[in-house]
């Protein structure tokens, strides 16, 4: 069966510091991946989306990068953390139209 | 492009009430519609969803959801709740046609449930 992995659960980091979460699933090929924020009262904003290695579209314009350096790998990174950069983070996959999947999210306290 | 508008960002039943929760979509073509569920400091995981056929569309949990095109809405219920139930719920529509597939939510809905 398929499964995704992201870590790390929780972080706190200082302004200006890097940031890598980092995303993986098992059990598909080929998958899509997606990294989405979360903050408080904004429902879910779609960050970056992949349907290949090193093929990686960015929805919205910010601070953040993201790579995707195996077929089933997903990283999300930051040279300098912003404030703003809070928020509860979301990789998740898919292989159809009919379903996306998650993973259990990443909580990134900057201070 | 498509969006999703969910009505209520807050809302409280009494243990085994019914409930509603109410979903309405913008798109100029053909949709495919979900509801996903979050518990608390986790990730999101599918209620159910519709794609095509009946417009009553049934998941898990015992909740239930209803597409209605002319109204393009989705509203999603369940005839009596449990406190297990509390969580947030997601709307979200994807283009059912060619193209890449990007899931867009609403901002969500937090049903409380109270004993």
């Amino acid at each position: 069966s398929q499964t995704i992995h992201q870590w790390p659960a929780t972080l706190v980091q200082p302004v200006g510091s890097p940031l890598s979460l980092e995303c993986t699933v098992e059990g598909t090929s080929n998958p899509n991946l997606y990294w989405y924020r979360q903050a408080a009262g904004r429902g879910l904003q779609l960050l970056f989306y992949s349907i290949g290695i090193d093929q990686i579209s960015s929805e919205v314009p910010q601070n953040l990068s993201a790579s995707r350096p195996q077929d089933r790998q997903f990283i999300l990174s930051s040279k300098k953390l912003l404030l703003s950069d809070s928020g509860f983070y979301l990789c998740a996959w898919s292989v159809t139209r009919e379903e996306l999947f998650f993973g259990e999210g990443s909580r990134l306290t900057v201070l | 492009a498509q969006s999703v508008t969910q009505l209520d960002s807050q809302v409280p039943v009494f243990e085994e009430a019914p409930v509603e929760l109410r979903c309405n979509y913008s798109s100029s073509v053909s949709v495919y519609l979900f509801w996903y569920v979050q518990y608390p400091n986790q990730g999101l995981q599918l209620l159910l969803k519709y794609l095509s056929g009946s417009t009553l569309v049934k998941g898990i949990n015992g909740f239930e959801a209803e597409f209605n095109k002319s109204q393009t809405s989705f509203h999603l219920r369940k005839p009596s709740v449990h406190i297990s139930d509390t969580a947030e719920y997601f709307c979200a529509v994807t283009l059912s046609g060619a193209g890449s597939y990007q899931l867009t939510f609403g901002k969500g809905t937090k049903l409380s449930v109270i004993p």
